[in-house]
């Protein structure tokens, strides 16, 4: 597709059930990230991923989340035994490969997947 | 720790005037800044950037400005239009790293 996808657009949960979202970036981007959106406040990372490379997981608040790429394309991010708290919208996005060695640091953004747990 | 700092939650502002959003960072290590825009129910869309070895970027309404040694740029858009109604994040990287740090975002109306 033309941008970034991500499913499901709406999940509802009960507390302790593990959760899975999926993002699909832009086609030929290289680097892909996950951010977190409470309500009123700007989204804050989680990890990110070159390639398939996990570079950075410094954001992930603890390990019930986890983070995948394997084949360097489509990502899924996992919440085990999801919490209240985590309820949230989630939000993937991509950029593309640096042009001349610079990276102009512009993330594509998906409409989100809005997680409620109950 | 927030590092980036939007101090203004709202901002209204009459069409034809010049809206001007704010932003401040606590990181000295940050050389790379940029603005994005969200309508409600959409992902934020990127708007305009700047390095750190400028002081101001332009791009049609919208301009830019950064003052390092105060560690604040602002975005200004002139004319505003009702368009321009969204909520407005600014966000900053270092150079070698891709992790954006995102304000909490200042929404703009703009009335008739």
């Amino acid at each position: 597709g033309a941008g970034v996808s991500q499913s499901p657009r709406y999940k509802v949960t009960k507390r302790g059930q593990d959760v899975a979202l999926r993002c699909d970036p832009i086609s030929g981007h290289v680097s892909l990230y996950w951010y977190r959106q409470a309500l009123g406040q700007g989204p804050e990372f989680l990890t990110y991923f070159n390639y398939e490379a996990q570079q950075d997981k410094s954001g992930l608040p603890n390990d019930r989340f986890s983070a995948e790429r394997p084949e360097g394309s489509i990502s899924t991010l996992t919440i085990q035994r999801t919490e209240q708290r985590d309820s949230a919208m989630y939000r993937c996005a991509s950029s593309p490969p640096p042009s001349g060695g610079t990276n102009t640091g512009e993330l594509f953004f998906g409409e989100g997947s809005r997680l409620t747990v109950l | 720790d927030q590092q980036v700092k939007q101090n203004s939650p709202s901002l209204s502002v009459q069409e034809g005037r010049i809206s001007i959003l704010n932003c401040d960072y606590t990181n000295s290590m940050f050389d790379y800044f940029l603005w994005y825009k969200k309508y409600p129910a959409e992902g934020p869309t990127f708007l305009i950037s700047i390095s750190s070895i400028k002081d101001k970027n332009e791009d049609g309404r919208f301009t830019v400005f950064l003052n390092k040694s105060a560690k604040h740029l602002s975005l200004h858009i002139v004319p505003s239009q009702p368009g321009d109604s969204a909520v407005y994040f600014c966000a900053a990287s270092r150079y070698n790293t891709d992790k954006l740090i995102f304000g909490t975002g200042t929404r703009l109306q703009v009335f008739p």
